[in-house]
């Protein structure tokens, strides 16, 4: 199985400024077929469900702002927010499709 | 619009079985892979279970395995999840959620609002 690890667990982030979230596969998620990676990053919001922020590791998702980035390949990768704003205050989640089972990583609570 | 509408969840005892349903709308349903994804209280997502648009593959996580099965009626619209042996650990909010292709190999577009499943005595 894929293990996916996110590093930090937490992170307080000051209002206009970066956030970078980082998450690590333990092993690559790289199809050489394609050159796509198959990792995706979604937030979370309290009493709603998950919404796909980011998927091939750095498509961003229709209508998702333009300050959330994703970068990486193989079995490193960065979610960056640009400059923080109050609604992005949620737990963040990357989450492989390369191979069954499908794993998430821990996730990352950002807070102002 | 996307719509999924999961149904099923309770209070259910240890050992015992609940079956979920998630209506959707808005889309082929045929024409795309669905998953199954949970959160327990206080915890992460955990992925459950997935199946292709046509029904013919399917996969489950380790903590479902010969418990969990995954099936989709496509007439209908509807994708299901039958949990039987239930544990406390399967306490969680379950939600549906479409892969963005057939075959699965998706991120997860679009998820329903979830359903609360309580395993307890």
């Amino acid at each position: 199985d894929i293990v996916v690890t996110q590093s930090p667990d937490s992170l307080a982030v000051s209002l206009g400024e970066r956030a970078t979230i980082n998450c690590k596969s333990s092993q690559s998620v790289l199809y050489s077929s394609n050159n796509k990676n198959y990792l995706a990053w979604y937030q979370h919001k309290p009493g709603q469900p998950p919404k796909l922020l980011i998927y091939w590791a750095s498509t961003r998702e229709s209508g998702v702002p333009d300050r959330f980035s994703g970068s990486g390949s193989g079995t490193d990768f960065t979610l960056t927010i640009s400059s923080l704003q109050a609604e992005d205050v949620a737990v963040y989640y990357c989450h492989q499709y390369y191979s069954t089972p499908r794993t998430f990583g821990q996730g990352t609570k950002l807070e102002i | 619009e996307v719509q999924l509408v999961e149904s099923g969840g309770g209070l259910v005892q240890p050992g015992g079985y609940l079956s979920l349903s998630c209506a959707a709308s808005g889309f082929t349903f045929s024409s795309y892979a669905m998953s199954w994804v949970r959160q327990a209280p206080g915890k992460g997502l955990e992925w459950v279970s997935v199946i292709s648009g046509n029904g013919g593959n399917t996969n489950y996580a380790d903590s479902g395995k010969g418990r969990f099965t995954i099936s989709r009626d496509n007439s209908k619209n509807t994708l299901y999840l039958q949990m039987s042996s239930l544990r406390a650990e399967d306490t969680a909010v379950y939600y549906c959620a479409r892969s963005s292709c057939h075959g699965g190999s998706c991120p997860l577009d679009y998820w329903g609002q979830g359903t609360l499943v309580t395993v307890s005595s």
